[in-house]
């Protein structure tokens, strides 16, 4: 099964920090794209899709880049809230999960 | 907010022994999927089902394991002979198609 890949964090951020996640995923074939929330020993949680366009959702914005098969997830003004590890999910059907990126935001 | 229903939420077995992880997905959805999560590694996909038959499965899900849905309702899980290295978070989702996948709250696994 192809991969896909994240930074592997950690990420420790004050609050109101700006804080921004990459993946890279290897099926070129790949149509479909998301971000999720996963929080400590909880079930993963989706956060947005990703559309080629981008997307935006409050203080998260989505992009992806098809040719350089890359996907960003851009978090403005973090809260304490934001604390979690964040997916990066390709619907290969079945999704397929990258390892996740930790982030911990600090008051 | 309808929710994919997943029990027990902790199983402890000995090696060797069968367990059935038991889940109840969203009741017009179509598509059901079992993933585990080993603790400190990514989730990985198992199997899914869909018209009460297995439509993928992976390397990982061997003989040991099978999935049923009994009465209409329930998704199960059966690992045969548990290993040590079955030990891990256990989530069942479901989805209809083009739409997103709603993951349950997982058993968490433990086999000693």
């Amino acid at each position: 099964r192809k991969e896909v890949e994240q930074d592997p964090g950690p990420f420790n951020v004050p609050e109101g920090a700006t804080v921004a996640f990459n993946c890279t995923y290897s099926n070129s074939a790949s149509q479909s794209f998301f971000w999720y929330r996963q929080d400590c020993r909880k079930e993963p949680k989706l956060l947005m899709s990703v559309y080629s366009s981008g997307n935006e959702d409050g203080r998260f914005t989505a992009q992806l880049n098809r040719a350089s098969q890359y996907i960003s997830l851009l978090i403005r003004d973090s809260k304490l809230s934001d604390s979690a590890t964040y997916l990066c999910v390709v619907d290969n059907t079945p999704l397929v999960f990258g390892k996740g990126t930790r982030l911990s935001v600090i008051a | 907010e309808p929710e994919v229903t997943q029990t027990p939420s902790h199983q402890v077995t000995q090696m060797g022994q069968e367990v059935i992880l038991r889940c109840v997905p969203i009741s017009n959805h179509l598509y059901f999927y079992w993933y585990r999560q080993i603790l400190g590694q990514k989730v990985e996909f198992l199997v899914s089902f869909y018209n009460n038959e297995i439509s993928e499965k992976s390397e990982i899900f061997d003989d040991q394991f099978s999935v049923e849905r009994p009465d209409g309702s329930n998704f199960t899980l059966k690992i045969r002979s548990t290993k040590l290295e079955d030990s891990a978070m256990y989530f069942c989702a479901s989805n209809r198609l083009n739409y997103g996948y709603t993951f349950g709250s997982g058993t968490r696994l433990t086999v000693v």
